[in-house]
């Protein structure tokens, strides 16, 4: 079954530490993107990928970094984590028409202690 | 600049009774709206999306929600909410391109009781 899967799924982790967040899909899609959400807030675009070697960054700023080097891997780095960067991290991916339908991951909940 | 607008961000309603998320969207072109739901501790799932076709959609778990543009609105309905209902609903507005991004409001959670 084509999905899109996240890992891990909580991760609670101290000042400083390097961590990756792992996206996959198994839809064959290009497109891939990384959202971030605060608790009833809404969703805000941090980074997204046409493509393999193809990374933007989004709307909102992040320390965080990604790469592409597979179709179907997006994972996102973040070299030395803060408590502002707890959060949930969440992963969609699309294809490439103009209206395609993102579909969403479950989500990584990340807290730096 | 695009921006989506979700008034009352707690709604709750009884079992049965009629469900009404209210969306409105500002865009300086023709936008693509869509509107997900998120269970919790779960990622977003589609509901429907409008992409200028039919002004009213219907989408999954018998939600469906109509285009107006004269009210730049797109209001979620469902005739009869059920438990299984409860979760937080977003809405979102994409003017489609090469980017397809999404700008997604602050969310509505729906409460549903017995």
């Amino acid at each position: 079954e084509a999905d899109i899967y996240q890992t891990p799924r909580y991760l609670v982790i101290g000042t400083g530490k390097k961590i990756t967040l792992e996206c996959s899909q198994t839809m064959g899609h290009d497109k891939m993107y990384w959202y971030q959400q605060d608790p009833g807030m809404e969703l805000h675009l941090i980074h997204y990928s046409y493509g393999v070697n193809s990374t933007e960054k989004g709307d909102l700023s992040s320390e965080s970094t990604v790469s592409r080097i597979r179709t179907e891997h997006f994972p996102l780095t973040l070299e030395s984590a803060r408590p502002s960067h707890t959060s949930q991290y969440l992963c969609a991916s699309s294809e490439l028409g103009l209206t395609d339908t993102q579909y969403f991951g479950p989500g990584t909940r990340l807290t730096v202690l | 600049a695009q921006s989506v607008t979700q008034l009352g961000s707690h709604v709750s309603v009884s079992e049965g009774a009629l469900v009404l998320l209210r969306c409105n969207y500002s865009s300086s072109v023709p936008p693509y709206l869509f509107w997900y739901v998120q269970y919790p501790n779960q990622g977003l799932q589609l509901l429907l999306k409008y992409t200028s076709a039919a002004t009213l959609v219907k989408g999954i778990n018998g939600f469906e929600a109509e285009f107006k543009k004269s009210e730049t609105s797109f209001h979620l309905t469902k005739p009869s909410a059920h438990m299984s209902d409860a979760a937080e609903y977003f809405c979102a507005v994409s003017l489609g391109g090469a980017t397809n991004k999404l700008i997604f409001g602050t969310g509505t959670l729906l409460a549903v009781q017995p």
